[in-house]
């Protein structure tokens, strides 16, 4: 399975600020996802980074208020700008596993967000 | 539009007896992919058992299996000899298969909450 490293794992913000949250994967993999979760929520999808390309973002979501970089083939990152505390949330990161298992999705521990 | 349907919020179970989460899905995909989560309270999610369409067999892994029921469109969670450490949050999620630059979207259910008594 792929190890994936995620940071900061909690965070308490001021509204207004931003916070950047890293994910390092331990091998090389294609796509990286970014998911949210709400409070009691399940998750959603806010956008898929790939290595080399503008990030791909879903219905809601939008590059201004959640700016993705996507460096290399090991690490992305996903900024939570001029934060409200409506953005109290869960943001993992994710990755298709390497080799024979592409079919599961692997996630990291997630960063719980909670801006005052 | 693709939907997963978890109708159970919480769930009570023994310890050691088994467990049944259920998982309903609404696809017109012909291959797609079915996931079973965990999300204990320190949130990470962990990755517990998968399903491809066209499987013949249910999966297992451990003491998880899927229950496949491809046309009743469902793909139930069995833990068995649960432990006290099952408790925690289970999603169940599908992946569309899409051939234009293989993006595996995960589209998850509203998820069961798992409470396992000694």
């Amino acid at each position: 399975s792929a190890v994936i490293s995620q940071k900061p794992s909690r965070d308490i913000c001021q509204r207004g600020t931003s916070l950047t949250i890293q994910c390092q994967v331990d091998s090389q993999v294609t796509m990286m996802f970014w998911y949210r979760q709400q409070p009691g929520q399940s998750l959603t999808l806010i956008a898929t980074a790939n290595q080399g390309s503008e990030a791909t973002y879903e219905s809601g979501f939008v590059i201004d208020k959640f700016p993705i970089s996507r460096p290399n083939l090991t690490f992305s990152t996903l900024t939570v700008s001029n934060m409200s505390p409506e953005d109290s949330s869960i943001y993992l990161c994710s990755v298709i596993g390497p080799g024979g298992s592409g079919e599961k999705l692997f996630f990291g521990s997630g960063t719980q967000l909670s801006v005052l | 539009a693709q939907k997963i349907t978890q109708t159970q919020p919480g769930m009570f179970v023994q310890e050691k007896e088994a467990v049944t989460l259920d998982c309903t899905y609404d696809t017109s995909d012909q291959s797609y992919g079915l996931f079973w989560y965990k999300q204990p309270s320190s949130g990470e999610m962990i990755f517990l058992i998968y399903q491809g369409s066209y499987d013949e067999q249910n999966a297992t892994e451990g003491r998880y299996s899927l229950n496949f029921q491809k046309a009743r469109k469902s793909a139930n969670l069995v833990i068995s000899a649960s432990q006290l450490g099952d408790s925690a949050m289970y999603f169940c999620a599908m992946r569309e298969v899409t051939f234009s630059g293989g993006y595996n979207k995960l589209i998850f259910g509203a998820g069961t909450r798992l409470a396992v008594h000694p």
